[in-house]
């Protein structure tokens, strides 16, 4: 079964605006770990934001931003003034005890 | 300090015939993972490990054994590739607590089997 589902296979945004990326989990474990990462063309992975289940405050990284509404299961990433560097696949996943679950990706691009 | 390190870069393979993968940490890490990417399916766990001694199945196991006898190597062992098997592999390191798994990623193998 599909654990994390990313709707957006592609997002357009113009530079200097805020684009949000979403993402929707499915667990029945009540301890679970949210992650979002970034993929530039280059390849390399790079971790962005995380969000435990049990954190009241959503996560917050510089212009990143994770909007967890645990109710509907969303984990929603927000990014604030987009840059062109910006532009790359974006991914969120999921650790429930030592299983960590991807979802198929975002490809963000940002417009001049 | 190198982070993750895999090798090779790339490979092609013959079908039927078995390699490894190598990936090691200098960061004392605990956990140590083996993904799989392929175009539209995004990072799929192959096995994983929690110290030295564990190994434990991921989501797509068929095909792939590891072995951890160090802390720091964590070896992918493809043991008769097939074509299926042609993706990037990526080897992935973390000191987890509790569900923080903040896992840092080496830069990937790029695997062909024809």
């Amino acid at each position: 079964a599909q654990k994390i589902t990313q709707t957006q296979p592609g997002m357009f945004v113009q530079e200097k605006e805020a684009v949000t990326l979403d993402c929707t989990y499915d667990t029945s474990d009540p301890s679970y770990g949210l992650f979002w990462y970034k993929q530039p063309s280059s390849g390399e992975m790079i971790f962005l934001i995380y969000q435990g289940s049990y954190d009241q405050q959503n996560a917050t990284e510089g212009r990143y931003s994770l909007n967890f509404q645990k109710a509907r299961k969303s984990a929603n990433l927000v990014i604030s003034a987009s840059q062109l560097g910006d532009s790359a696949m974006y991914f969120c996943a999921m650790d429930t005890g030592n299983q960590f679950y991807f979802g198929t990706g975002t490809s963000l691009t940002v417009i001049p | 300090n190198a982070g993750v390190t895999q090798t090779p870069k790339f490979q092609v393979l013959k079908t039927g015939q078995s390699m490894t993968l190598q990936c090691a940490q200098d960061m004392n890490h605990e956990y140590m993972s083996w993904y799989r990417q392929d175009p539209g399916m995004g990072l799929r766990l192959i096995h994983y490990s929690v110290g030295a001694g564990i190994t434990d199945q991921g989501e797509v196991p068929n095909g792939y054994n590891v072995s951890r006898s160090t802390t720091e190597d964590f070896p992918l062992r493809l043991l008769s590739a097939a074509p299926s098997q042609t993706s990037v592999y990526f080897c992935a390191s973390s000191q987890k607590r509790g569900t923080y798994n903040e896992q840092f990623f080496g830069p990937g193998t790029r695997l062909t089997v024809l």
